[in-house]
C-alpha cells in the first residue's frame, strides 16, 4: 500500500490565526489532492497538485493555499482561519486509475 | 458540470440481509469511472469498488457488488448479506477520464442491525 500520513491528526486553533496542515507520502505519486469534508456535503476538493510547484484549484478554494516544494510533501495553508473552515481535512493521492484515491487518516480542525 | 446524488442520507438493514445504497451521476464526460468509499467511525476513507463507464459487466468485490445502469446513469451498491461490519458511512464518487478529480455525493449512513 502507498504510504501516505497527514500531520496533525487534530488540531483546534482561533479565528484569525494561521495554519498549516502536511500530507506525506513516501512513494512518487505525481497527484495529490485536499478535500475536506463536511456533513451534507460530502468531500469537496480544495486543491491539487499534479507536480513540484504545479498546483491548481478545486471548487472550495477560497481561504486556502497550498505549496508542494518536494514530490513527497503537499502542504495546505489556512492564512486566517475562520469558523467556516472547521472540518475535517482529507489528503489523497491518486495510486491506480481502477482503485481511485488512497487517503490519509484525516486531519479534524475546529477553529474556535 | 459533474454531480453525484445519493438521496438516502440514512440507511437500516438487518444483518445478513442484502442492501442497496442508490447513487445517481451527472456528466457529459464520454468516459468515466465509477467508486464508492465506505468510512467506519474511525474516520478512514476506504476503497470498495470500482466501475468504468465502458465496462460490460457489473463490478463485484467479494459481498460488494455495483448495479450499473448507464442510461439512467445510476450505480448502486449492493452489499449482500450485512454483517455489524457494515455499520458505516458509504461514499459514492465518479472520476472523468478527462481529468483526475473526484466528484463525491453526500454519503449514506447505513446501520447493520443485529
Amino acid at each position: 500500500d502507498a504510504g501516505i500520513t497527514q500531520s496533525p491528526r487534530h488540531k483546534v486553533t482561533e479565528t484569525g490565526t494561521p495554519v498549516t496542515l502536511r500530507c506525506h507520502q513516501t512513494e512518487n505519486h505525481r497527484y495529490m489532492y485536499w478535500y475536506r469534508q463536511d456533513p451534507g456535503h460530502g468531500l469537496r476538493l480544495i486543491h491539487y497538485s499534479y507536480g513540484v510547484k504545479d498546483t491548481d484549484k478545486g471548487e472550495v478554494s477560497d481561504g486556502y493555499s497550498v505549496s508542494r516544494s518536494k514530490t513527497e510533501d503537499f502542504l495546505l495553508t489556512l492564512e486566517s482561519a475562520t469558523s467556516s473552515q472547521t472540518s475535517v481535512y482529507f489528503c489523497a493521492i491518486s495510486v491506480q486509475d481502477d482503485h481511485g484515491y488512497t487517503f490519509g487518516s484525516g486531519t479534524r480542525l475546529t477553529v474556535v | 458540470a459533474q454531480k453525484i446524488t445519493q438521496t438516502q442520507p440514512g440507511m437500516f438493514v438487518q444483518e445478513k440481509e442484502a442492501v442497496t445504497l442508490d447513487c445517481t451521476y451527472d456528466t457529459s464526460d464520454p468516459s468515466y469511472g465509477l467508486f464508492w468509499y465506505k468510512q467506519p467511525s474511525s474516520g478512514e476513507m476506504i476503497f470498495l469498488i470500482y466501475q468504468g463507464s465502458y465496462d460490460q459487466q457489473n463490478a463485484t468485490e467479494g459481498r460488494y457488488s455495483l448495479n450499473f445502469q448507464k442510461a439512467r446513469k445510476s450505480a448502486n451498491l449492493v452489499i449482500s448479506a450485512s454483517q455489524l461490519g457494515d455499520s458505516a458511512m458509504y461514499f459514492c464518487a465518479m472520476r472523468p477520464n478527462t481529468g483526475n478529480q473526484f466528484y463525491f455525493g453526500t454519503g449514506t449512513s447505513l446501520t447493520v442491525i443485529p
